[in-house]
């Protein structure tokens, strides 16, 4: 089993629509839980991060956290083409490591 | 406030030999992080930095190694080259005292080995 697991994808929404994505984890120990947003050829930009139980809002974007089902999600709200990119989920496992999972391919089509 | 640089860009080497990468971080971060992303696969956790000292390794062979310099740069060797060594190669910055570890990455060194 993968220690941090989303589906590649691609995701294909509206524009305008909400977009979900997910990701699952293994390690129960885990405390930090990070978005980061990857378009073709750069590098990953940090989107959110959520360490506590429940619902976490900045903008269009809204993560979520259920530590008993070792589950993450990430809402999208108002989807824009512009978001169209590969969403990674990471988790940092203690001692400042970060495990990616590999990443969800999103399109928002105009 | 500029953002994680590194360099080189690109980088072409043939197969046994070494590359160096370098990577400096955001001014006041002290921890640096190296990643390897192959074509394909996610992010994958090389080394990490603090105040000079390696602090945690990844599931990589010893011919992966780095350093990080007083000015808290880093540098990551690769020795003895091997074609699956072809990737993009990520340097990431923070501060250590965070506990929630945001990590913020550089552009990447993209390696190819031929």
């Amino acid at each position: 089993q993968k220690e941090v697991e989303q589906n590649s994808g691609p995701l294909s929404v509206p524009e305008g629509a909400i977009a979900s994505l997910n990701c699952t984890y293994s390690d129960r120990g885990s405390q930090s839980f990070f978005w980061y947003r990857q378009y073709s050829g750069k590098s990953p930009e940090l989107i959110m991060f959520i360490y506590s139980n429940g619902d976490k809002e900045d903008g269009r974007f809204t993560a979520q956290l259920n530590k008993a089902s070792q589950y993450v999600s990430l809402l999208i709200r108002d989807s824009q083409p512009s978001d169209s990119a590969t969403y990674l989920c990471a988790v940092s496992t203690g001692f400042q490591k970060l495990v990616f999972g590999t990443g969800t391919r999103l399109l928002v089509s105009p | 406030e500029a953002g994680v640089t590194q360099s080189p860009t690109h980088l072409i080497k043939t197969r046994g030999q070494q590359a160096t990468l370098r990577c400096s971080p955001i001014s006041g971060h002290t921890s640096v992080y190296w990643y390897q992303q192959a074509l394909g696969l996610g992010l994958q956790f090389l080394l990490w930095y603090d105040e000079g000292e390696e602090r945690n390794r990844g599931n990589f062979p010893p011919r992966f190694s780095g350093r990080q310099f007083p000015n808290y740069s880093s540098e990551l060797n690769v020795n003895a080259l091997e074609l699956e060594d072809s990737a993009l190669y990520l340097c990431a910055s923070s501060l250590y005292s965070q506990a929630d570890n945001e990590q913020f990455f550089g552009p990447g060194t993209r390696l190819t080995v031929l």
